[in-house]
């Protein structure tokens, strides 16, 4: 079974320090690796795609089969970047149609 | 359009009502989910639909009720709901079932009294 694991419920960090939210996933197949962001209030946003391998807001993330890891980076951390970052793996389900499972979810604040 | 719109943003109902909560997208999506997420707690999937046709049901209860009428809209009616169905309920759409990046509404917060 998938499944996506965030060890993190809180990461707290000063507004310039670097940033990495962890991520690891567990899965036979193929996987697709998503990261999407809550701010406060606001609907959930994709924020970045493995396959992409871009960079949104200055966030940076890098599949790492080896290490079944999807990390999710920034070198310097803005307090807009605050809000709740969910790790997202998108798999095929037993009825053999795919759809996300969604890691526990951390919360970054940045402070000032 | 790059939206999903749901409706209504929020809903009290009590335990003997029927009540509907409806999706809509127009990126020509064929694949609509519905999740659903309590307080703190990341969103779980309840149902699937892959053009038009129910593909998943997490097995939900039955008290929950999805409806896929066209390829733009989805409902979700609802019955004898308990108070712990109270949550955030989130529809989602993504181009088919093969791609899972999904797209989500605001979310329908529904209370149970």
């Amino acid at each position: 079974a998938q499944r996506v694991t965030q060890p993190e419920k809180l990461l707290s960090v000063f507004k310039g320090a670097p940033v990495e939210l962890k991520c690891n996933y567990s899965y036979s197949g193929s996987p697709e690796l998503f990261w999407y962001v809550q701010y406060s209030r606001q609907r959930l946003q994709l924020l970045l795609r493995h396959i992409s391998r871009e960079s949104i807001k200055g966030f940076t993330a890098d599949l790492n089969k080896g290490e079944t890891s999807f990390h999710l980076k920034k070198p310097f951390a803005q307090e807009e970047d605050s809000a709740m970052y969910y790790c997202a793996l998108g798999s095929l389900m037993d009825t053999g149609r795919r759809a996300l499972t969604f890691g526990s979810g951390t919360r970054l604040q940045v402070q000032p | 359009d790059t939206e999903v719109t749901q409706t209504p943003k929020h809903l009290v109902m009590g335990m003997t009502n029927k009540k509907s909560l409806k999706c809509e997208q127009h990126m020509g999506h064929r694949a609509m989910y519905w999740y659903k997420q309590k307080a703190k707690k990341p969103p779980e999937l309840m149902f699937v639909y892959s053009y038009e046709k129910l593909s998943i049901n997490e097995s939900v209860p039955s008290r929950f009720s999805p409806e896929c009428p066209n390829s733009s809209l989805l409902n979700l009616h609802l019955h004898a709901l308990q108070p712990e169905d109270s949550a955030l309920y989130l529809c989602a759409s993504s181009p088919d079932h093969r791609n899972t990046e999904a797209f989500f509404g605001q979310g329908t917060r529904l209370t149970v009294v």
